[in-house]
């Protein structure tokens, strides 16, 4: 089965410009959490989704979103690109249920802002 | 809110050396615990988990146990291997919503 998978890799970007990341989560898994992580803060949670709809959000400015399609791909939106966006974006994907605890992470895009 | 402590890095220690990462938590409920490992250019993975008090997690020599009087989840190993080497994350999740991390604990192995 294959893992979580994120697109791109890498991104390099200039302030002010937006960019939109990708994660593909493992098949039958429907829900997909992102988390941005920094050196100093460690892993902050921004938002899950679970079909199609979001469902749980982090303390993010309106310029982080994202969205869920019918096969339970994920995007991640981010506008307006601030020097402080420098990151890596993880992807989690995880099968839904109360005893079903266990998120499967992907490898992460780094994303560096100029 | 829910929250996760855990100790400050980065932790370098000699092979076979015994190993303690603090965390505590805080939560309003009775949260499930968890800790997650990142070896360098990966994404996170699960290393163990313990869902109520006094539970022992436990994988590959490492363990940890869910102590609700003191609210900590500290992972310990009695041994540690160059492979070990990697950023340890304390986690923890009520009823399967949000889960909360900590900032992570950077742990260097040397032969």
């Amino acid at each position: 089965k294959a893992g979580v998978t994120q697109t791109p890799r890498y991104l390099i970007k200039t302030r002010g410009q937006q960019v939109t990341l990708s994660c593909s989560p493992i098949s039958g898994h429907r829900s997909v959490s992102w988390y941005q992580q920094t050196p100093g803060q460690g892993l902050q949670f921004l938002f899950e989704y679970f079909s199609e709809t979001q469902r749980n959000k982090g303390n993010f400015p309106g310029r982080f979103s994202g969205r869920q399609f019918s096969n339970s791909r994920s995007e991640m939106n981010v506008s307006t690109l601030e020097l402080g966006d420098s990151a890596l974006y993880l992807c989690a994907s995880r099968m839904m249920g109360p005893t079903n605890e266990k998120l499967f992470f992907g490898s992460g895009t780094q994303l560096s802002v100029l | 809110g829910d929250s996760v402590t855990q100790m400050e890095g980065p932790v370098t220690l000699s092979e076979e050396a015994f190993l303690t990462i603090n965390c505590t938590y805080t939560a309003t409920g009775y949260p499930s615990l968890f800790w997650y490992v990142q070896y360098p250019g990966e994404g996170l993975q699960l290393l163990l988990k313990a869902t109520k008090a006094d539970d022992k997690g436990s994988n590959k020599g490492f363990e940890a146990t869910y102590r609700k009087e003191t609210t900590s989840f500290h992972l310990e190993k009695g041994s540690v291997q160059v492979s070990d080497s990697a950023v340890y994350f304390c986690a923890l999740s009520e009823t399967g919503n949000q889960f909360y991390f900590g900032t992570g604990t950077s742990l260097t192995v040397i032969p």
